[in-house]
Parts: structure tokens; C-alpha cells; sequence
């Protein structure tokens, strides 16, 4: 089954810093990979997927990441952080290949930018 | 871009009463939706999963009677928590996919507190 791992509850940056929140992943298959972030009391915003081609995806508020196949990595990256980017962040795999299964997300990573 | 209305955004009731969660997507067609709940400091747990026209497919654990699910159309499905009770309020979250996007669109919550 798959199955994503965010192995940090929480990630503390320095404004202005670069950030990294970490997603390791398990699948069988091609992976269809997907970061979101979620703000208190809110539902979650789209980031940025990898479904195919070039390993560096560049998604919203210039988040990027990089998909790692022999690491099985997905990491969330941004040269400089804001600490209006402080929220929750989800990573997830689609589970299977059909067009309508589910998201399985990893247990979520508070990012926490300081001034 | 894909958007997913999702009301009401706080609700309180009474114990023993019933409870409907709308969302909508307002520009596309959801073929396919699905209910999550989340738990404080907690990642999403889905609850089921929704097609236009059939019944949902509820994950392991969840009970079908109690979180009725309707997909009556494919710009609206519902979620009714039916005899709420204390243990039942928590944040809902609802998601839609259109057939033809590898996007999930999320709606903004809805924060539910069984008094």
C-alpha cells in the first residue's frame, strides 16, 4: 500500500533563511506526489504535484521540490523564507493508478518562520 | 482555477441532532469527492469516497449510517452527521476531482462542535 512519511513535527526557520520540510515516500508504481499547506481553520491549498517529467517542480508562493526516485524522496524546498509561510504542511501520494483514488496524506509538518 | 465552496464554515448543535455539510465545485465538474476529517494537531483521515450517482465507499471504521454521504450532482455533494455527539465534533473537509485533472481541489472546513 502506499504510504508517505513526514518524519519532522515541526520545522523552525529564521526569516529570510532557506527551508526544507522533509517527505519520504512508498509506492508501487509510477508515484503521483503532492505537497499542501493549510492555515488554522482552513482547508488545504494546492502547492505544487509531480506526476512526470523533470525531477524539480516549481509550485505556488515559490515553493519547489525535488523528486528523488532512488531516495524515494519528495522534499519541500524555498530559498527564502517568510514568515508568512508558518502553517501546516501535507505531503501526499495518490494510492493507485485509476483516475479517482485517493489521496493518502503523511502526518503533516508545522513550519514555523521566525523574524 | 478549480474551486470548491464548502458551508457551512462553524457549526454548533445540540446532541442527538443532524447536521449538513455542503460542497460545492463552483467551475468544474467533480466526478469524484471525497470527505475527510481532521483531529487537533492531526493529519486528514478520509472518511469516503463519493461518485456521481453511487454510493459512497466508506473507509474501514467509518460508520456508513452515521456520516451519511449524497452525490446527487456533480457540482454538489453532502455530508449529514446524523445523532451528532460530543465525539463527533471536528474539523470536515471536503475534496473534488474532476475525471480529466490529476488536481485536488479542497474545500475550506467545516469546524463542527456537538454541544
Amino acid at each position: 500500500a502506499q504510504s508517505v512519511a513526514q518524519p519532522e513535527d515541526q520545522v523552525n526557520v529564521a526569516e529570510g533563511n532557506p527551508l526544507t520540510v522533509k517527505c519520504t515516500y512508498s509506492v508501487s508504481g509510477n508515484p503521483y506526489l503532492f505537497w499542501y499547506v493549510q492555515y488554522p481553520n482552513r482547508g488545504l491549498q494546492f502547492l505544487l504535484k509531480y506526476i512526470t517529467g523533470d525531477n524539480l517542480v516549481k509550485g505556488s508562493y515559490g515553493f519547489e521540490a525535488e523528486f528523488n526516485k532512488s531516495q524515494t524522496s519528495f522534499h519541500l524546498k524555498k530559498p527564502s523564507a517568510l514568515v508568512s509561510d508558518s502553517a501546516l504542511y501535507f505531503c501526499a501520494v495518490r494510492e493507485g493508478s485509476g483516475g479517482y483514488n485517493k489521496l493518502i496524506f503523511g502526518a503533516g509538518t508545522r513550519l514555523a518562520v521566525h523574524p | 482555477g478549480a474551486v470548491v465552496s464548502q458551508h457551512p464554515s462553524r457549526v454548533i448543535c445540540k446532541s442527538g441532532t443532524s447536521v449538513k455539510i455542503e460542497c460545492r465545485s463552483l467551475d468544474f465538474q467533480a466526478t469524484t469527492m471525497f470527505w475527510y476529517r481532521q483531529f487537533p494537531k492531526k493529519s486528514l483521515m478520509l472518511m469516503a469516497t463519493s461518485n456521481e450517482g453511487s454510493k459512497a465507499t466508506y473507509e474501514q471504521g467509518v460508520e456508513k449510517d452515521k456520516f451519511l454521504i449524497n452525490h446527487a450532482s456533480l457540482t454538489l455533494s453532502t455530508l449529514t452527521v446524523t445523532s451528532a455527539h460530543p465525539e463527533d465534533s471536528s474539523f470536515y473537509i471536503c475534496s473534488a476531482r474532476a475525471y480529466q485533472d490529476y488536481g485536488y481541489t479542497f474545500g475550506s472546513g467545516t469546524r463542527l462542535t456537538v454541544v
